[in-house]
């Protein structure tokens, strides 16, 4: 079965540096989001992404949070000036569809971020 | 503001017998709602959804039901499995939209 691929699975990097978080969504998904999980808390949306643009985006995704799709395969998070709070699980999700009860968000295994 | 809540933070059952998990929200435009599951260290995995449109949606051992007057979602497995043992996720959605909002989580521990 296609799966949503991550990397790095841990990024380790030091307050105020920038960090690029990678996603391969599932290739015949036209949708995409960042998701984050604090450690202990919920699963917090982050961004929506559609036809190269933003379709949606939470309080959260301030200006020093980015999207980008690169290519014809990658999905890009990218965190500018990082703070210590930035520290969480970040999943990438992709669905064929948006808001269909056939299409939902298939999620990858995550990028653990811890900020120095 | 929390609009999807599972006031329920963790749950422990018997193999073999039924795990109810549940799952309010406040948010009256949602119509479309889902249940993931969620093993350490990986990504959340679909398990099943339900439209406004229905009260219940079966798939295996898997059933949720839906009350759409009292905003309050359900998730029945029956029988409970070890490896069903898992954080479950409750996540929300206004069809015409994309942003789904998730519950806390439950952590069921089925024991055997």
């Amino acid at each position: 079965e296609p799966e949503v691929t991550q990397t790095p699975s841990h990024q380790v990097t030091q307050m105020g540096q920038e960090v690029i978080l990678r996603c391969v969504p599932i290739s015949n998904h036209l949708y995409f989001y960042w998701y984050r999980q604090i450690l202990g808390q919920k699963v917090e949306f982050l961004v929506s992404f559609y036809n190269n643009e933003i379709s949606e985006k939470s309080e959260i995704f301030d200006d020093q949070f980015s999207v980008e799709r690169p290519d014809g395969s990658n999905f890009t998070l990218k965190i500018r000036s990082t703070k210590l709070e930035d520290s969480a699980m970040y999943f990438c999700a992709s669905s064929e569809f948006a808001g269909r009860m056939d299409s939902p968000l298939h999620f990858g295994n995550g990028t653990r971020l811890t900020v120095t | 503001d929390q609009q999807v809540k599972q006031n329920s933070p963790s749950l422990s059952v018997q193999e073999g017998r039924i795990s109810i998990l549940n799952c309010d929200y406040t948010n009256s435009m949602f119509d479309y709602f889902l249940w993931y599951k969620k093993y350490p260290a990986e990504g959340p995995t679909f398990l099943i959804s339900i439209s406004s449109i229905k009260d219940k949606n079966e798939d295996g051992r898997f059933t949720v039901f839906l009350n759409k007057s009292a905003k309050h979602l359900s998730l029945h497995i029956v029988p409970s499995q070890p490896g069903d043992s898992a954080v479950y996720f409750c996540a929300a959605s206004a069809l015409s939209g994309q942003n789904f909002v998730f519950g806390p989580g439950t952590r069921l521990s089925v024991l055997p």
